[in-house]
């Protein structure tokens, strides 16, 4: 079975704290993709990272982090020095790669809020 | 790169009415798109797959004679909501997939709010 599970349903923060956003991952696939999705109040998902089976490196981009841990089925996002810009819901999503599937499956969401 | 746009943002209509919702790739092709809804406070839920030149892939428990999917071309599919009925009032969220090979991802419109009255 494909599942993503974010356990927090809601994070509040005061703004240039640190915040990670936990997303644990289950699948039987040997290859398959882990992406995180930003959508903020507006509705639209914004694209914020891509990661495959494969490659464990933590990535940063900027105040943004993210931690690949295989060995826990874990795709943590952690997200630093937080500004009430980050203030969304921000969603971690499986791409398995059986039967070349295409379809995205999503966790739960987790809603963060950024307090001046 | 990678814009998804969407049409209309917001539509209110009374019940009975068809929808059409329009979901383009803006600079890049398309051969899937996928349509997906959301209710308040909660995840996204796939409603189908669409792919350029066939027919759609529902997944369980949407009606497809209810949510009609066209994919003519490599930039737009649409989705139209036919007899609305207020419980379809959402938000649907189209994405289309693109990127190089081996790198596809999936980019989100900015969603339609349909208001069925």
């Amino acid at each position: 079975a494909q599942k993503v599970t974010q356990a927090q349903t809601e994070i509040s923060v005061v703004e240039k704290e640190d915040v990670t956003l936990d997303c644990v991952y289950e699948t039987r696939d040997t290859t398959y993709y882990l992406f995180w999705y930003k959508q903020p109040p507006s509705g639209e998902l914004v694209f914020l990272i891509r990661r495959n089976s494969f490659d464990e490196q933590n990535e940063i981009s900027g105040r943004y982090s993210w931690n690949f841990q295989k060995s826990t089925s874990s795709f943590n996002f952690t997200i630093t020095a937080s500004q009430v810009v980050d203030s969304a819901v921000y969603f971690c999503a499986l791409n398995p790669s059986q039967g070349g599937s295409e379809k995205l499956v999503f966790g739960k969401g987790t809603k963060l809020t950024v307090n001046p | 790169g990678a814009v998804v746009s969407q049409h209309p943002s917001r539509v209110i209509c009374k019940s009975g009415t068809s929808v059409k919702i329009e979901c383009r790739s803006l600079d890049f092709q398309a051969t899937t798109m996928f349509w997906y809804r959301q209710f308040p406070k909660k995840s996204l839920m796939l409603m189908a797959t669409s792919n350029e030149g066939s027919k759609a892939t529902y997944e369980q428990g949407v009606e497809k004679d209810k949510f009609l999917i066209n994919h003519a071309s490599l930039t737009l599919s649409t989705l139209t909501v036919t007899s609305a009925h207020p419980e379809d009032s959402s938000f649907y969220i189209c994405s289309a997939r693109g990127g190089a090979m081996g790198e596809e991802t999936q980019y989100f419109g900015p969603g339609t709010r349909l208001l069925v009255l």
